[in-house]
């Protein structure tokens, strides 16, 4: 399978625990994103790497977040003291393309996280 | 800032009808990126179809036509023939040029009736 992957497709925690999710974009794919999608509404845009390095941030990313993308390859999307209203589907995507030229992000099947 | 409404929340029809899913923009940019994404319900969103703002030719691609209007601001979208499988969350989505982030609707769900 060369779509990207997603792990873990499942996470429970607890409130106040940290947890982190890891997404594996298609491997010619220099861009990668976050968003998240709560019940009922379309995804919403948390971050954006090209490469390693991460040029775009929505205000939604809080402090609490934190995405990391080493070696321009994979990436972590880590949410410390969860609360409550984190519980969403976490969505991972990728594209290829350089600068002003959009390219199609394909989306991975999501981490979905519920903090009890 | 970038603002998609899709009004319909949920629409069903009967196998082989037509169906076509509303999409009206915002966006302050006068270059941008519309996109139709299907989610079916094992959740990967799946890219379906992609329109320059600067190109309002209409086009047709299998099953799947869409009708941009730019005076209007409008993306919509039409399934024809419906079919079984075609039952899903449809998501319109824009991007301004320049811009990678994308901004979804609420989406629509599809339930076609067999």
């Amino acid at each position: 399978d060369t779509g990207v992957s997603q792990n873990p497709r499942h996470k429970i925690t607890k409130r106040g625990q940290n947890v982190t999710f890891r997404c594996d974009p298609i491997s010619e794919h220099n861009r990668l994103y976050w968003y998240r999608q709560t019940l009922g509404q379309g995804p919403e845009f948390l971050t954006y790497f090209q490469n390693e390095a991460q040029l775009e941030k929505s205000r939604l990313l809080s402090d609490r977040f934190s995405a990391e993308r080493p070696k321009g390859s994979f990436s972590t999307l880590e949410i410390q003291r969860t609360e409550q209203g984190d519980s969403a589907m976490y969505l991972c995507a990728s594209s290829t393309g350089t600068s002003g030229i959009y390219n199609e992000q394909f989306f991975g099947p999501g981490t979905r996280l519920t903090v009890l | 800032a970038q603002k998609v409404t899709q009004a319909q929340t949920e629409i069903s029809v009967v196998e082989k009808e037509d169906v076509t899913l509303d999409c009206v923009y915002e966006t302050r940019d006068t270059t941008y990126y519309l996109f139709w994404y299907k989610q079916p319900p094992s959740g990967e969103l799946v890219f379906l179809i992609r329109r320059n703002s600067f190109d309002e030719q209409n086009e047709i691609s299998g099953r799947y036509s869409w009708n941009f209007q730019k005076s209007t601001s409008s993306f919509n979208f039409t399934i024809t023939a419906s079919q079984v499988v075609d039952s899903a969350v449809y998501f319109c989505a824009l991007a301004p040029y320049g811009n990678n982030r994308l901004a979804f609707g609420k989406g629509n769900q599809v339930v076609v009736i067999p």
